[in-house]
């Protein structure tokens, strides 16, 4: 089953905060998240494993809730670089899958 | 440089053509994968490879076939295309299971 994301998009202006999420049906043994510029290929942020971590990679971090099979991406103060469109991936018994994916602009 | 590449990076072809997508790496990964990716839409697994000899086909139904005789090689091979096959196929490796996966960049096809 594929994650969902929320929200599906974010319109934000540079120095703002965001939270993206992703949601599984099933247990998790990992999330991935992964950023695509708009015609580039999709690049690795960081990957969190099971244990409930927490993550950082710049302004950017995230956190991951192993009982409830979600995880969040944290957006601090914003810069345009970070505009692209951001997926989870979610790994249980089985290869990843990714999400629907969030999209995100942001703005001067 | 280690990295990962496709060929080629963009491709119009007919219906009914036979082609094949090229995807190296020279990071020396066992991993390797083929998704499918409409504009802005998810990616879909459609082939991976665990080493060589192995393939598997992925969640979404494909008509094309891989081959995987060399580490570094994994190419894509569609036997006929269709209109149905225009999308975007992004090829990536990784070091090891549950590891983070590494992108070419993609190649663009077009069925007409």
């Amino acid at each position: 089953q594929q994650p969902v994301q929320s929200p599906q998009a974010v319109i934000l202006r540079e120095g703002e905060d965001a939270v993206i999420n992703c949601s599984s049906s099933k247990a998790l043994y990992s999330v991935h998240w992964y950023r695509q510029k708009h015609g580039e290929a999709p690049v690795f942020l960081m990957i969190l494993l099971k244990g409930g971590e927490q993550k950082g990679h710049d302004k950017i971090s995230a956190s991951f809730n192993e009982k409830k099979q979600q995880s969040s991406l944290y957006l601090t103060a914003s810069q345009l670089s970070y505009s692209g469109t951001y997926f989870c991936g979610t790994e249980g018994n089985d290869k990843l899958i990714f999400g629907t994916g969030t999209r995100l602009q942001v703005f001067p | 440089e280690a990295d990962i590449y496709q060929t080629p990076r963009y491709l119009v072809i007919g219906t009914g053509k036979k082609i094949t997508l090229e995807c190296s790496q020279t990071m020396g990964h066992d991993k390797m994968y083929w998704y499918q990716q409409d504009p802005g839409m998810e990616l879909h697994l459609i082939h991976y490879s665990y080493g060589v000899n192995s393939t598997e086909k992925g969640d979404l139904s494909s008509e094309s076939t891989v081959s995987r005789i060399r580490t570094e090689h994994f190419p894509l091979t569609l036997e006929s295309a269709r209109p149905s096959h225009t999308s975007q196929y992004l090829c990536a490796s990784s070091a090891r299971d549950r590891g983070p996966q590494f992108f070419g960049p993609g190649t663009r096809l077009t069925v007409l």
